[in-house]
């Protein structure tokens, strides 16, 4: 079965003060790891597709790594409007219905104080 | 474009009673989704949709019906609802999730649903 697990839960940074978010996963063979942005209210909002270890994505203030085990999600010097939940998925690659299921952890509350 | 539109936002129900959420897209997409979102649980997958006709079971599918008439429209029927189905759902639809950039869904906006 897919798992994944999002640290921490909730996250307070002071606006300026960088830090990272952390994806772990199980998969029994990834096709692709998945960023969204959901904001209070709203559905998620895709934000970064990663397919291999040791790709990068990046995206304004935030950078998207992936290695075998885990991805990270890095906000540099981040801004009040930075505050959202970060939702992180992952694909199975195969045949069939493992093809047509985002596994999503419960996400990370990130709140960025001005 | 309007992206994802689904209807209502917020519905109160009685157990035992049934209603129908729909979810309608206009960017041509084959694939379509339902999802629940419950506090301290990450997305779950309800049903899916690859195309018109075709639909099938996602995580938690129970209670719940689907049906896939046209390309933009993908509804989701709560048969006899109960308290346990009290949630917000999310539909989302994707242009493919086997072919190019897969995993991009686009959501809607949710549909809150409290069932007393």
């Amino acid at each position: 079965e897919d798992q994944v697990t999002q640290s921490p839960e909730a996250l307070r940074l002071q606006e300026g003060e960088s830090s990272s978010l952390n994806c772990s996963y199980t998969v029994s063979g990834l096709r692709g790891l998945f960023w969204y942005r959901q904001d209070p209210g709203k559905g998620p909002e895709f934000l970064f597709t990663l397919y291999s270890a040791g790709e990068e994505k990046e995206k304004e203030r935030l950078k998207a790594t992936l290695t075998k085990k885990e991805s990270f999600l890095h906000i540099t010097a981040p801004k009040p409007e930075d505050s959202a939940t970060y939702l992180c998925a992952v694909q199975a690659a195969g045949s069939g219905g493992s093809n047509y299921k985002l596994t999503f952890g419960k996400g990370t509350l990130l709140t960025v104080n001005p | 474009n309007a992206g994802v539109t689904q209807t209502p936002k917020f519905q109160v129900l009685k157990t035992g009673q049934s209603m129908t959420l729909q979810c309608a897209q206009d960017m041509n997409h084959e694939y379509m989704s339902w999802y629940r979102q419950d506090p301290g649980m990450g997305l779950r997958l309800i049903h899916y949709s690859v195309g018109a006709g075709i639909t099938d079971q996602g995580e938690v599918p129970n209670g719940y019906n689907v049906s896939r008439s046209t390309t933009e429209d993908f509804p989701l029927r709560l048969l006899s609802a109960a308290p346990s189905q009290t949630s917000v759902y999310f539909c989302a639809s994707s242009y493919s999730m086997v072919y190019g950039d897969t995993g991009e869904l686009f959501f809607g906006e949710g549909s809150r649903l409290t069932v007393l």
